[in-house]
């Protein structure tokens, strides 16, 4: 599976949208993306994922860039619930669902 | 929230004493993992199982067996615990499918002192 690689940390107003970036320049044609955050060490829980058109569903929205070799989630109203560690994972389709977790984006929603 | 529980939720226990992590699940999915997470890291996949006695390694599996008698409960054990082995320990669960979510659970705090 292909690597990513996030920004360390990042830190977003309440109320405004919050745009976290990854990169998967490995990333090959069978490969989806997904996104996951995990709050205050509970269980990751899941948020979206994308194969190559912009996904959209009630959390957050993804947009992947045409040669596929970067993303960026986006949280068009973040709140102070939204702080969280974001991770961005590609795997392949399949019915062994193996991810390989990187270190994630730490973001951090300001009053 | 998807039905999984683990058991216990904090554990500490001595060095070179067994251990057994239980993950359970109302949700009647095929495929369970166990993974653990280290401080400032991403997690990590130490076993999984794909049905009913049918278990494979992860990543990091040295020191750690798994065992699944049945659909909904899937365990965790180190024979021998050391202190490498403090950690938080993730239970999910999954069905097959090229895109499903995985559904995890809050985790164990295990401590071996």
């Amino acid at each position: 599976d292909a690597k990513t690689t996030q920004p360390t940390s990042m830190d977003c107003a309440e109320g405004r949208a919050a745009n976290l970036p990854c990169n998967h320049s490995t990333i090959s044609g069978n490969e989806y993306v997904y996104w996951y955050r995990q709050i205050h060490s509970q269980g990751p829980q899941y948020i979206i994922h994308g194969l190559k058109n912009n996904e959209t569903n009630e959390m957050a929205s993804l947009i992947i860039t045409e040669d596929r070799k970067s993303s960026t989630l986006i949280l068009p109203h973040a709140t102070l619930r939204d702080t969280a560690v974001y991770y961005c994972i590609v795997r392949k389709g399949g019915s062994n669902y193996q991810l390989i977790w990187g270190a994630g984006t730490k973001l951090i929603i300001k009053p | 929230d998807a039905g999984i529980t683990q058991s216990p939720r904090h554990k500490v226990t001595e060095t070179g004493t067994p251990v057994t992590l239980r993950c359970h699940q109302t949700e009647n999915h095929r495929y369970m993992y166990w993974y653990r997470q280290d401080p400032g890291h991403g997690l990590r996949l130490i076993h999984y199982s794909y049905g009913v006695k049918d278990t494979d390694k992860g990543e990091v599996s040295d020191g750690y067996s798994v065992s699944r008698s049945k659909t909904e409960d899937f365990l965790l054990t180190l024979e021998s615990a050391t202190s490498s082995q403090t950690s938080v320990y993730f239970c999910a669960i999954s069905d097959p499918g090229a895109v499903t979510e995985a559904f995890f659970g809050q985790g164990t705090r295990l401590t071996v002192v």
